[in-house]
């Protein structure tokens, strides 16, 4: 079975360009999250979906945003980029979209490096 | 204060050794938590959950200190391969997780 997949792996923007990541959960999850990791500290919750729909945010900016489709794959979009998005992006996929009790697995990461 | 805290590390063992990281959460009202292991330039991975009653698993032991708001994580018989970044994890009102910083695990011959 798959488990969580992200693209594109690595990716270099530019100051003021938008990005767009994308993320397909586990076959039957349907809960899809969004974690930013800048290096050296621990993943910061950004977004999470179930159902479609938007059932938490962080504290992000509201350049960040996101989106949960009809198969349950999902896509984060930052607009006007700064240096300190660079990061790496997580995507966590689980059952239900209450995280007590249900493991939340991640895809291997965005690496998003802003110049 | 922050809402997860974690030793600051990095920690330096020999093989075999006994290690813990200890972590502290602000919100009382939390009522799941976890530990995670993370190598370098991967993605987290569950290491184990953390129960009121203490679980093990193996070489690891998880504890909850709910009066505390401290839970640890013991590593016995430490093996090279058990070099990585330990996240503290607390599930948040939203569902979401809420990592700590991470302490950095190197194990040496």
């Amino acid at each position: 079975d798959a488990g969580v997949t992200q693209s594109p792996t690595h990716l270099i923007k530019t100051r003021g360009q938008h990005v767009t990541l994308r993320c397909s959960p586990i076959s039957g999850h349907k809960s899809v999250s969004w974690y930013q990791q800048v290096l050296g500290q621990g993943p910061q919750f950004i977004f999470q979906y179930y159902e479609k729909e938007e059932r938490g945010r962080g504290n992000f900016p509201d350049r960040f945003s996101a989106r949960q489709f009809p198969n349950y794959s999902s896509e984060l979009n930052v607009n006007a980029l700064l240096l300190g998005d660079s990061a790496l992006y997580l995507c966590a996929s689980s059952l239900a979209h209450r995280g007590g009790g249900t493991e939340a697995f991640f895809g291997q990461g965005t690496r998003l490096t802003v110049v | 204060r922050k809402e997860v805290e974690q030793d600051p590390g990095p920690f330096n063992v020999p093989e075999g050794a006994t290690v813990a990281f200890n972590c502290t959460y602000s919100n009382s009202a939390s009522q799941s938590f976890f530990w995670y292991r993370q190598d370098c330039r991967k993605e987290p991975k569950l290491l184990m959950s953390v129960y009121s009653s203490g679980n093990e698993d193996g070489r690891f032991t998880a504890q909850l200190n709910r009066a505390s708001q401290y839970i640890s994580l013991l590593i016995r018989d430490s093996k090279l391969s058990d070099s990585a970044t330990y996240l503290c994890v607390v599930v948040g009102s939203q569902g979401n997780l809420i990592f700590g910083k991470g302490t950095k695990l190197s194990v040496k011959p």
